[in-house]
């Protein structure tokens, strides 16, 4: 079935690090893609969304780039900052036969000391 | 900016109790979703809606109900609760079907003991 990885459990960073998040994922079709943020004591909110119809996100500093030849979609910044700490979701949507499908990675929690 | 409320924040029931959660948007979204959230599962669909009476199965459907009344409110409904649905359960919505930005609530802590 289809399904997002997300390998990294934790990353732990400096301020002014590059931030590297990796996120696979699989399916038999083009879905859209996202990256969530969720800061402590909040739901999840849109960091990133990309289509087949562009091939990059980039917001607040990060970006992601939806590559379907390698099916990843991770996520980059090149200097994190201490209020940048927080678990960040890449995510997958589609329609299949069932319906309406959206699949959530395990999260990845970013730890940034000053 | 979209407005999603949950109630109640916190929950403690026990086995077999009847516990209703509540979520309402205020953005007139056509599309509203219950997850929940546990470590090492991200956040996992349980059931969504395109609309007043719709309902639609999401991916972990099993022990949950959900009844959308109006375009705002949305409950999650757990007849006979158990240990394994203590979560932390978000609900969200969008303008238009998942491949369109979500907009979360701040979640339900429940505890089922």
């Amino acid at each position: 079935g289809d399904s997002v990885t997300q390998k990294q459990g934790q990353v732990t960073l400096s301020e002014d690090d590059f931030l590297f998040i990796n996120c696979t994922y699989s399916t038999t079709t083009y879905p859209t893609l996202f990256w969530y943020v969720q800061y402590p004591g909040q739901g999840p909110q849109l960091l990133l969304k990309v289509t087949t119809a562009n091939n990059k996100g980039i917001s607040r500093g990060f970006e992601a780039t939806y590559d379907k030849g390698t099916t990843s979609f991770h996520l980059q910044k090149a200097s994190v900052q201490e209020s940048d700490s927080a678990v960040y979701f890449c995510a997958l949507a589609e329609w299949g036969a069932g319906g309406y499908k959206v699949v959530f990675g395990s999260g990845t929690r970013l730890l940034v000391s000053p | 900016e979209a407005a999603v409320t949950q109630s109640p924040r916190n929950k403690v029931t026990v086995t077999g109790g009847n516990v209703t959660l509540s979520c309402r948007q205020t953005n007139s979204h056509n599309y509203m979703y219950w997850y929940r959230q546990d470590t090492g599962h991200g956040l996992r669909l349980i059931h969504y809606s395109y609309g007043a009476g719709n309902l639609q199965i999401g991916d972990v459907p099993d022990g949950y109900k959900a009844t959308r009344t109006t375009q705002e409110d949305f409950f999650l409904l757990l007849e006979l609760a158990s240990p394994s649905q203590t979560s932390l359960y978000f609900c969200a919505s969008s303008p238009d079907w998942g491949g369109d930005t979500q907009y979360f609530g701040p979640g339900t802590r429940l505890l089922v003991l």
